[in-house]
């Protein structure tokens, strides 16, 4: 039972387009929502990361919009540049349960110049 | 720069042959994990530790073996390779928090295995 589905699977933008990933959980308990940015060859690195008592978290160009109800977040990479070409996960943590993550399986961005 | 080291970064394997991937971190992390990255699969956890001399099993321990003699160490074998366990292999590490609340990881840079 994946407890993390994520899609797109890939995804292509124009540079300075809006590049946007979708998570869905089903597990209730969860209550930390990270992603994490992988480049080739590199392992994944945090990115950002959302608790549920907010629905919105910006950090610069990057916002983690999250719906409490619908068990649903997603990333929003605005004015998106060939840099932010990389595989984006998407991952969910509970209390109480040594830390681990249970990750999406990803999505393939490439932003066009 | 302080952060989580593994060795090797590749390597390949005859089937049956056993070999110890080693992740060390320096940054005072309880929490320590091994996945594997497949694609289209997304991370997978093999073992985890909570603390030094502690391991428990994740989602697929079949074939691995874990230890965690020193805090900043954890080692992932594989006592009988099997092409099944062709795979990128990524070490984690994390604080532990109050309550166990969630909190982001720092990863290795990965090990690539290639088991023939």
């Amino acid at each position: 039972q994946q407890q993390v589905k994520q899609s797109p699977q890939s995804l292509i933008v124009q540079k300075g387009g809006i590049s946007i990933i979708n998570c869905a959980y089903e597990n209730t308990a969860f209550d930390y929502f990270p992603w994490y940015q992988q480049f080739p060859g590199k392992g994944p690195a945090l990115l950002i990361a959302i608790r549920p008592d907010v629905s919105e978290k910006k950090e610069g160009r990057f916002t983690i919009s999250f719906n409490k109800s619908a068990k649903q977040f997603s990333l929003h990479i605005m004015d998106s540049q060939p840099g932010d070409s990389a595989t984006y996960f998407c991952a969910a943590s509970m209390k109480g349960n040594a830390g681990k993550s249970t990750f999406g399986d990803g999505t393939t961005l490439t932003v066009k110049p | 720069n302080a952060g989580v080291t593994q060795t090797p970064k590749f390597r390949v394997l005859k089937t049956g042959q056993s070999m110890t991937l080693l992740c060390a971190q320096d940054m005072n992390h309880e929490y320590m994990y091994w996945y594997r990255q497949d694609p289209g699969m997304g991370l997978r956890l093999i073992h985890y530790s909570v603390g030094e001399g502690t391991t428990a099993k994740g989602e697929v321990p079949d074939g691995y073996n874990v230890s965690r003699l020193k805090k900043q160490n954890f080692l992932l074998g594989l006592e009988s390779a099997a092409p099944s366990q062709t795979s990128v292999y990524f070490c984690a590490s994390s604080y532990s928090t109050t309550g166990g609340a969630g909190i982001g990881y720092t990863f290795g840079s990965g090990t690539r295995l290639t088991v023939v």
